[in-house]
C-alpha cells in the first residue's frame, strides 16, 4: 500500500492564480480530510468528506473547494491564492469517521504564495 | 470552537531523562482524544486512541493517561532517547465528523 500520497510536495503561486492540491489514498477509507498547519497553531481543518459525493466544510474553509468524486481521491483546489494561504497542507484519511479510527497523514504540500 | 490546548510549547531533555506534558480542554463532550507523534520532515504518525473510560494507554516506554472530569490528557515519556524527538500533538473528536488539533509539544531529546 502507497498509504496517503500528495503532489505537488512543493509549489509557488502569484497572488491570484488557481491550483489543485491532490491526495490519493488507496487503503479503500471513507473519511478524508484538508489540514493547513501554521507555526503556532496546530493543524486546522479546511474541508472533510465522509464517503464519495459528500463532502462537508471544516474550520478553515474560505478560498478552497473540494469534491470527491471517487473513494480514493480528494483533491483541495484553491481558487485565487492569497498570501494568507501559504502553509503546510496536509490530507488524511481513516477507515471511516468514528471516533476511535486513528487518521493516516499524507507528507504535505509546502505551498507559498507571493 | 473547542480550544485544545497543549503545554509546554517545547522542552529541551538530557538523554535517559524522564518526561510528561499536557493536553487540556474545557469540556468532557467528546468522543476520544488521540495523541500523534510528528518527526520533522515526515507526517504526522497515531500513537494512542483514548476513549471516555479513561484507561492507561502504553506503548514501550510512552503512555497516556486521560482525566475526563478534569479535562486533561497526560503524555510520559520514560528514559528519553534522541529518537523520542518530535512534535506530540493531542487531538479531540468532538464529533461524528470532526477533530480539532492541539499547536503540539516539541520535544528534543539531547544526547
Amino acid at each position: 500500500n502507497a498509504g496517503v500520497t500528495q503532489t505537488p510536495k512543493f509549489q509557488v503561486l502569484k497572488t491570484g492564480q488557481s491550483m489543485t492540491l491532490q491526495c490519493a489514498q488507496d487503503m479503500n477509507h471513507e473519511y478524508m480530510s484538508w489540514y493547513r498547519q501554521d507555526p503556532g497553531m496546530g493543524l486546522r481543518l479546511i474541508h472533510y468528506s465522509v464517503g464519495a459525493g459528500i463532502t462537508d466544510q471544516g474550520e478553515v474553509p474560505n478560498g478552497y473547494n473540494v469534491s470527491r468524486s471517487t473513494t480514493e481521491d480528494f483533491p483541495l483546489r484553491l481558487l485565487s491564492a492569497a498570501p494568507s494561504q501559504t502553509s503546510v497542507y496536509f490530507c488524511a484519511s481513516s477507515y471511516r469517521q468514528f471516533s476511535t479510527d486513528t487518521q493516516y497523514f499524507g507528507p504535505g504540500t509546502r505551498l507559498t504564495v507571493l | 470552537i473547542l480550544n485544545v490546548e497543549q503545554s509546554p510549547q517545547s522542552l529541551h531533555v538530557q538523554e535517559g531523562d524522564s518526561t510528561n506534558f499536557t493536553c487540556s480542554f474545557p469540556s468532557s463532550n467528546f468522543y476520544a482524544l488521540h495523541w500523534y507523534r510528528w518527526e520533522t520532515a515526515k507526517s504526522p504518525e497515531a500513537l494512542f486512541v483514548m476513549t471516555l473510560n479513561g484507561d492507561e494507554k502504553k506503548k514501550g516506554r510512552i503512555s497516556a493517561t486521560l482525566n475526563t472530569k478534569e479535562g486533561y490528557s497526560y503524555l510520559y515519556i520514560k528514559g528519553s532517547q534522541p529518537e523520542d524527538s518530535a512534535t506530540y500533538l493531542c487531538a479531540l473528536k468532538t464529533s461524528y465528523d470532526k477533530v480539532i488539533f492541539g499547536p503540539g509539544t516539541s520535544l528534543s531529546v539531547i544526547p
